[in-house]
């Protein structure tokens, strides 16, 4: 399977603190992105990081990628009640029957208490 | 403002109905693309169409159609063949089918069994 994996699937914090999540995959890939779902709407892309980069931000997010280890990570650095939702990474298909197509984990619920 | 606008929000479907939701995007992208969202999952793909009258199944095509008749529209219909319709449809669009694009969501569509 292509899809990742993204750990853990729930995590509650406090206002100000950082959230970390983890996404495993299997297959090589070129890029992976970052989506965030709020609760019952649609996603919306966060960041896409390529495999020849390893580390790359945007505003309060960093993310990480290890090639070697088939991970990511995505960290939220001082954490406000508004990040509340669902995280997901998402691997791209490069080629053939599977090119552009987005493989989803099941995501990250993260909960920021005020 | 640009973005993808599905239709309705909520849809209610008998035993041995055939549904359509509806899918149209005003950001002059090429590719489209229709998710399935189960309950604490992640999203699976059904059809993706990366341009005009032409359409791939995805990985649960089965009791599901669509058309790509207009760029700007990709309507899903859900078929009585389709026993277990109850999730949440997410569309999608990105400008086109390649491994470095960013997919734009919809607000989805949630179907129920009446």
């Amino acid at each position: 399977s292509q899809q990742g994996e993204e750990d853990p699937q729930a995590l509650s914090i406090q206002e100000g603190e950082n959230a970390t999540m983890n996404c495993s995959y299997k297959t090589s890939i070129n890029n992976l992105q970052w989506y965030r779902q709020n609760s019952g709407r649609g996603l919306v892309h966060l960041i896409l990081i390529r495999s020849n980069e390893r580390e790359k931000h945007s505003g309060r997010l960093r993310v990480t990628l290890d090639t070697s280890k088939k991970s990511s990570s995505l960290l939220i650095t001082a954490s406000r009640a508004a990040d509340t939702a669902s995280y997901f990474c998402a691997t791209i298909g490069a080629r053939g029957s599977t090119l552009g197509r987005l493989y989803f984990g099941r995501g990250t619920q993260l909960t920021v208490w005020p | 403002d640009g973005g993808i606008t599905q239709s309705p929000k909520y849809l209610f479907r008998k035993e041995g109905q055939n549904v359509t939701l509806s899918c149209e995007q005003n950001l002059n992208h090429d590719a489209m693309y229709w998710y399935r969202q189960d309950p604490g999952q992640g999203l699976r793909l059904i059809y993706y169409s990366q341009i005009v009258n032409d359409f791939q199944k995805g990985d649960i095509a089965e009791g599901y159609s669509v058309s790509r008749e207009k760029k700007e529209s990709f309507p899903l219909t859900v078929t009585s063949a389709q026993k277990n319709p109850t999730a949440f449809y997410l569309c999608a669009s990105s400008i086109f089918l390649q491994d470095n694009q960013p997919q734009h969501f919809g607000d989805g569509t949630r179907l129920s069994i009446l």
